[in-house]
């Protein structure tokens, strides 16, 4: 079935490192892909998204490249703030008849620490 | 309001009492979700609406009622739940059920459920 596997936490960092959360996925077809950030006591914010192949997708300094051959959407940034610390989501959408569902991973708890 | 308002914030209920969640979106959507998130799980899809018709129920226990009432109202009935039940409950929107999959969904902040 389809699913996806994002890498465990927590994960530490200093101010200004660098950061990569990796996130590989299994699916039939071709999904589209997203990464979701949830801050304490919030819902998810969409962070952002590729819907094909070779796609990469950007936001507030986040990127993520979608790779077919790898089955990967990785989600790194060149240089994080204490802002960032929250909990991040990679998540694909399967079809099921009329409906477009998000399959969600469990999540990898950053913290960034001044 | 703007985007996707959920009520209460937080619940403490009995096993034996019997409560609803709402939510609410002002975002002109058609397809509402329900979600649990319960510590060191994935994300669980509950039920989907879309245009106010039940498309899928993710063999959700029966305690677990939802209902539409319309297009932009969404709420989780509640009764004889168990202490397991206790979760994040979010409710999410997108345009429809089918454009859900490549824009993404709007999700609330959420309902932080306590059954003592």
């Amino acid at each position: 079935g389809n699913s996806v596997t994002q890498m465990e936490g927590p994960v530490t960092l200093s101010e200004e490192a660098f950061l990569t959360i990796n996130c590989t996925y299994t699916a039939t077809g071709y999904p589209s892909l997203f990464w979701y950030v949830q801050y304490p006591g919030e819902g998810l914010q969409l962070l952002l998204k590729a819907t094909k192949a070779d796609d990469k997708g950007s936001n507030k300094g986040f990127e993520a490249t979608y790779r077919k051959e790898t089955t990967s959407f990785h989600l790194e940034k060149g240089s994080v703030q204490v802002s960032d610390s929250a909990v991040y989501f990679c998540a694909l959408s399967r079809s099921g008849g009329s409906n477009y569902k998000l399959t969600f991973g469990k999540g990898t708890l950053l913290t960034v620490n001044p | 309001e703007t985007g996707v308002t959920q009520t209460p914030r937080h619940l403490v209920m009995g096993m034996t009492n019997k409560k609803s969640l709402k939510c609410e979106q002002h975002l002109g959507h058609n397809a509402m979700y329900w979600y649990k998130q319960s510590a060191k799980k994935p994300l669980e899809l509950m039920f989907v609406y879309n245009f106010k018709e039940q498309t899928e129920n993710n063999s959700v226990p029966s305690r677990f009622s939802p209902e539409c009432p319309n297009s932009s109202h969404l709420f989780l009935h509640l009764h004889t739940l168990q202490p397991e039940d206790s979760a994040l409950y979010l409710c999410a929107s997108s345009q429809d059920s089918a454009t859900g999959g490549t824009d993404g969904y709007t999700f609330g902040s959420g309902t932080r459920l306590t059954v003592v």
